[in-house]
């Protein structure tokens, strides 16, 4: 299994502009997440999905847009760029109900916003 | 609202000591508390899952204890090792709520 797969690694973007953050996981989890890290903070919640078409918000929601298709992918869209979006995303995910609350994570994607 | 205390933030100890890494929550309604490690640059890997209902969990040189009263969880680390630098992270989560509130880490360096 390749576990959780991030892409882009990196990215910069001007502010404004939008883009799309993908996250894959090969592991047949039912639960994904998204999360932001920021130095001297510890990593939030933006949005997640608990199956196929069902997502939610978390902490800090206001920015970013995501829809769940398949179970294994959970894209994040950024509508409009700003400089307090410059951070490292990590996607996650964890079996659904039943199963273990373990959580795994991707690589991260590390965004720089100008 | 929860919030997860690591101290101190970072910690440098020579190899072959053991060691232990503090993480302290607010709320003691907890569903469950997982430690993880995070490689400079790397994503998260997580290291031990611990059941509110449970004390302790071990996985070789790595055990986590938890006391829910107290909102106290802590890693012990044997024998380690150059190779166990990284930043240690806690995480807790709450009933019926799919997120994780993290603490902002420890950063452990092992002198060779």
């Amino acid at each position: 299994n390749a576990g959780v797969t991030q892409t882009p690694k990196f990215q910069v973007l001007k502010t404004g502009q939008s883009m799309t953050l993908q996250c894959a996981q090969d592991m047949n989890h039912e639960y994904m997440s998204w999360y932001r890290q920021d130095p001297g903070m510890g990593l939030r919640l933006i949005h997640y999905s608990v199956g196929a078409g069902i997502t939610d918000q978390g902490e800090v929601p206001n920015g970013y847009n995501v829809s769940r298709s398949t179970t294994e992918d959970f894209p994040l869209r950024l509508l409009s760029a700003a400089p307090s979006q410059t951070s490292v995303y990590f996607c996650a995910s964890r079996l659904g109900p039943g199963g273990s609350y373990e959580q795994y994570f991707g690589p991260g994607t590390r965004l720089t916003v100008t | 609202k929860q919030e997860v205390t690591q101290i101190p933030a970072a910690l440098s100890v020579p190899e072959g000591e053991n060691l232990v890494l503090n993480c302290s929550f607010t709320d003691s309604a907890i569903y469950n508390l997982q430690w993880f490690r995070q490689d400079p640059g790397k994503g998260l890997t997580s290291l031990l899952l611990i059941q509110s209902s449970q004390r302790e969990q071990t996985s070789g040189r790595l055990n986590a204890s938890l006391d829910k009263s107290s909102g106290r969880s802590t890693l012990y680390i044997a024998a380690s090792q150059p190779g166990d630098s990284a930043t240690y992270l806690c995480a807790v989560r709450g009933f019926g709520n799919e997120k994780l509130t993290f603490g902002t880490g420890t950063r452990l360096t092992i002198i060779p």
